[in-house]
């Protein structure tokens, strides 16, 4: 079946220092990637999202980069701060809208 | 600013119990999912909807089982509560028509401790 695999799952760095997620998918329909946040006690809210048609997307610090060839898409933080510190996942879906398919979480620690 | 409510932050349920989770969206979506939160494990799908009435089985439907009466909610219902399905139980739900923001939303969850 459809499979989404994350990596590190946890990751803790020096305030300012940058972090990198990296993910896998399965399934080759997957033309749809978003990236979710999961403070502490809180829902997980989207922060930046990438489709098949597109190499790499950027909003401030966060980018995403996509590899469609070898099916691989990673969440890159530039400048961590403090709030940064969250659980971080990745997901793969067909098309904006329909049901995504979750990796495992990366949690990640930002060190003042 | 879209609302996804359920119905339940925390509950503790008995082993054996019928326990039904409700959500409630207020953007007429037509797409609704239910997802089960387990460290290490991330977000697994259990069942999801794309229309009244209809619904689709996801990674792990075993034990589980829903209803989609009206398009605004989405019941997941634990025919008989066992001690593994301790676990949060997210809602979410988006509209399938595509384009920028038509992204899936989440509930706050429900802690659902099984005794």
């Amino acid at each position: 079946g459809e499979n989404v695999e994350q990596h590190p799952s946890t990751l803790s760095v020096q305030e300012g220092d940058s972090a990198v997620i990296k993910c896998t998918y399965s399934d080759s329909a997957s033309n749809y990637f978003p990236w979710y946040k999961q403070e502490l006690g809180k829902r997980p809210q989207l922060i930046i999202d990438i489709r098949s048609n597109v190499g790499e997307k950027k909003d401030q610090r966060i980018a995403v980069t996509l590899n469609k060839t070898a099916k691989h898409f990673s969440l890159h933080i530039t400048e961590t701060q403090p709030e940064d510190s969250a659980v971080y996942f990745c997901a793969a879906g067909y098309n904006q809208g329909g049901k995504l398919i979750f990796g495992q979480g990366t949690e990640l620690s930002v060190k003042p | 600013d879209v609302k996804v409510t359920q119905s339940s932050r925390y509950l503790v349920k008995r082993t054996g119990e019928k326990v039904f989770l409700e959500c409630v969206q207020d953007m007429d979506h037509e797409n609704m999912f239910w997802y089960r939160q387990d460290p290490g494990l991330g977000l697994r799908l259990i069942y999801f909807s794309y229309d009244v009435k209809m619904k689709e089985k996801g990674d792990i439907p075993e034990g589980y089982s829903v209803s989609r009466e009206k398009k605004e909610r989405f019941s997941l219902i634990l025919e008989s509560a066992s001690t593994n399905q301790t676990s949060m139980y997210l809602c979410a739900s988006s509209s399938p028509t595509g384009g920028a923001g038509n992204t899936i939303y989440f509930g706050e969850g429900s802690w659902l401790t099984v005794v």
